[in-house]
Parts: C-alpha cells; structure tokens; sequence
C-alpha cells in the first residue's frame, strides 16, 4: 500500500508570492490533515478536511486555506507569503479522523520565503 | 498551543542503553500518542495509549501513562543508532479528536 505523498518536497517562494502544496493519502484514507512545523513553533494544526470538507481548523490567518477532493487528495493555499511562513508542512491521513484514529503522515513539504 | 511538554528537550546516549523520555499535559485526555521523526522528514506513529491504560508495550518501546500526575514515559530499551531522531506525544481529548503535538525530545545515539 502507497503511502502519504507530498509534492513538491522543496519550495523556493519570495514575499507576496502564494502557494498551493498537495497531499495525496493513503488509499482508503477520508481524512487528511494539515501541520505546520518549525523550530519555534513545534507543531502545529492547521486544518483537517473529510469528505471534501473542512472539518476542525487550527488558528491560522485566512491567508491558509485548503480544499480536498472526491479522491480524497487534498491541497493547500498560502497566499501573500510572509517570511514566517518558512516551514515543513506536513501531510497525515487517517481512515476516519476519528478519536484514537492512527494518523499516517508523508515526508513534507519544506517551504522556504525569501 | 502545545498540550504536551516532552521532557528533556535533548538526549545523547551510547548504544545498548535504555532512553527514557516523558511527556507532560495540562488537561484531561482520551488518548495519548507517540511518534518518531528522523530528521526533517515526516512522523512515524509508535504508539498510542488510552487514557484507561496504564502501560503498554511495542518491541523495544515501553509506554507508561499516569493520569493521576498527567504524565507519559517513553522507553526504549537496548537503544541502537538508527533511533536517532525526535520523539513526540500527541494528547487527544477535550471533545476535540485532532492530537496536539509537544515539542519533541531530541534523541541521539552513539555506535
């Protein structure tokens, strides 16, 4: 079984500039999330998607959004880059999003802002 | 917010020797996890406990959980190099079924 991707791995972007990351899960997987990390911050929740809906978001600025898919792959947006904004986002996918639900996470998406 | 504290920040150890690392929270919890991330890649899930369980075990890992002190200890026994890396916990709990990452315990090995 394939598991979660992340495309790309390695991003160059420039202040003002906008993103958009993918995630592929784990087939069979409904829902997926989103984590940012960085060495200040540690981890943290940006939003979770299940049958193409947003489902809990974390406190992040409007300029971060997502959507997901009837495949379930989901992408996300950053718009109006900020320095800040330098992190390894992360992609997990569960089966259901459900408590307890393991989470299987793909390698990142590394974004740096110049 | 972080709800997990992992502490020490950082550990170094030779291999063959037991790693012990431990995991603080502030609130009541349904579930606490524990995942491993090699070096800027993504996060391996390890184990996960219920907050009705006392200890659990995986191979090498050992998982204990006091819900009394809001606490969990992660062992590994007989470490070896390749468990270079971070080690997580992620509580679960309040209504809210999305883990809330600590800031990791660094671990190193030395062969």
């Amino acid at each position: 079984k394939a598991g979660v991707t992340q495309t790309p791995r390695y991003l160059i972007k420039t202040r003002g500039q906008q993103v958009t990351l993918s995630c592929s899960p784990i087939s069979g997987h409904r829902s997926v999330s989103w984590y940012q990390q960085t060495p200040g911050q540690g981890l943290q929740f940006l939003f979770e998607y299940f049958s193409e809906t947003q489902r809990n978001k974390g406190n992040f600025p409007g300029r971060f959004s997502g959507r997901q898919f009837s495949n379930s792959r989901s992408e996300m947006n950053v718009s109006t880059l900020e320095l800040g904004d330098s992190a390894l986002y992360l992609c997990a996918s569960s089966l259901s999003g459900g408590a307890g639900d393991e989470q299987f996470f793909g390698p990142g998406t590394r974004l740096t802002v110049l | 917010s972080q709800q997990g504290e992992e502490d020490p920040q950082a550990l170094s150890i030779q291999e063959g020797e037991n790693a012990t690392m431990n995991c603080s929270y502030k609130t009541s919890i349904n579930n606490l996890q524990w995942y491993r991330q090699n070096s800027g890649r993504g996060l391996v899930h390890l184990i996960l406990i219920r907050s009705n369980e006392r200890e659990k075990h995986s191979g090498r890992l050992r998982v204990t959980l006091d819900t009394s002190k809001k606490s969990s200890s992660l062992l590994i026994t007989a470490s070896r190099a390749a468990d270079t890396a971070s080690y997580f916990c992620a509580t679960e709990g309040g209504g809210s079924y999305i883990p809330t990452f600590g800031r990791g315990t660094s671990l190193i090995v030395h062969p």
